[in-house]
């Protein structure tokens, strides 16, 4: 079985500003994938960024870019220069070779004008 | 493109009744997903189809849940009886192939009264 942690319930950042949300997962696959998705107040599930555990390059889409740490298996999210339109629920989220999603229990992020 | 097209939006019956929630995926996608998703447990997968075959219904809670895909367009998700901890936000969702990055419909809010 594999395990999704988010430890931080709730973010805060100010407009312009960068952070940074924590994703910690437990596999024992060795081939596996790794999302995180958004999830706006629309309740829509909103993919942000891929990463494949076998590439060593941390992926990057626009404004949002992860770390990725594989030997610690550590998954994080940097969102550069926040909007207001990133307000929302973040989810982490890890995919192994049986195609099965296990998610964290979701960041809140609160952008400030 | 269309995205993934679930209905109703919303669901409100009472206890005992018989509630299908439909789902067709984007075409051409291969694999489709059902997802529950509560404040308690967060995102759940509850089953999965690979060319409309049921490949894992392992997160299937008990027997009233049942779910089916009579041709790759079409998936549905029953529960009978319904209870009132069956209230929650149910997700369909459809990939192109496995480990893809999942696409989400926009969810059906189930309230059993």
């Amino acid at each position: 079985a594999q395990t999704v942690t988010q430890s931080q319930p709730e973010m805060s950042v100010q407009e312009a500003e960068t952070v940074t949300l924590s994703c910690t997962y437990d596999t024992s696959e060795s081939d596996y994938y790794l999302f995180w998705y958004k999830q706006p107040p629309s309740r829509q599930m909103i993919l942000v960024i891929r990463q494949e555990a076998y590439k060593q390059q941390n992926a990057t889409e626009n404004r949002f870019s992860v770390n990725f740490q594989k030997a610690a298996k550590s998954f994080s999210l940097k969102i550069s220069d926040s909007q207001l339109g990133d307000a929302a629920m973040y989810f982490c989220a890890c995919d192994n070779a049986g195609n099965m999603l296990t998610f964290g229990g979701g960041t809140r992020l609160m952008v400030k004008p | 493109d269309a995205g993934v097209i679930q209905s109703p939006r919303h669901e409100v019956t009472e206890m005992g009744q018989e509630v299908t929630l439909r789902c067709k995926p984007i075409s051409g996608h291969d694999y489709l997903f059902w997802y529950r998703q509560t404040m308690m447990r967060g995102l759940e997968l509850l089953i999965y189809f690979n060319n409309n075959v049921p490949i894992d219904d392992s997160g299937m809670p008990e027997d009233r849940f049942s779910a089916k895909m009579p041709n790759a367009s079409f998936s549905t998700l029953k529960i009978q009886p319904s209870e009132p901890r069956d209230s929650a936000v149910y997700f369909c969702a459809s990939a192109i192939g496995g480990n893809q990055p999942q696409h989400f419909g926009d969810g059906t809010r189930l309230s059993i009264l």
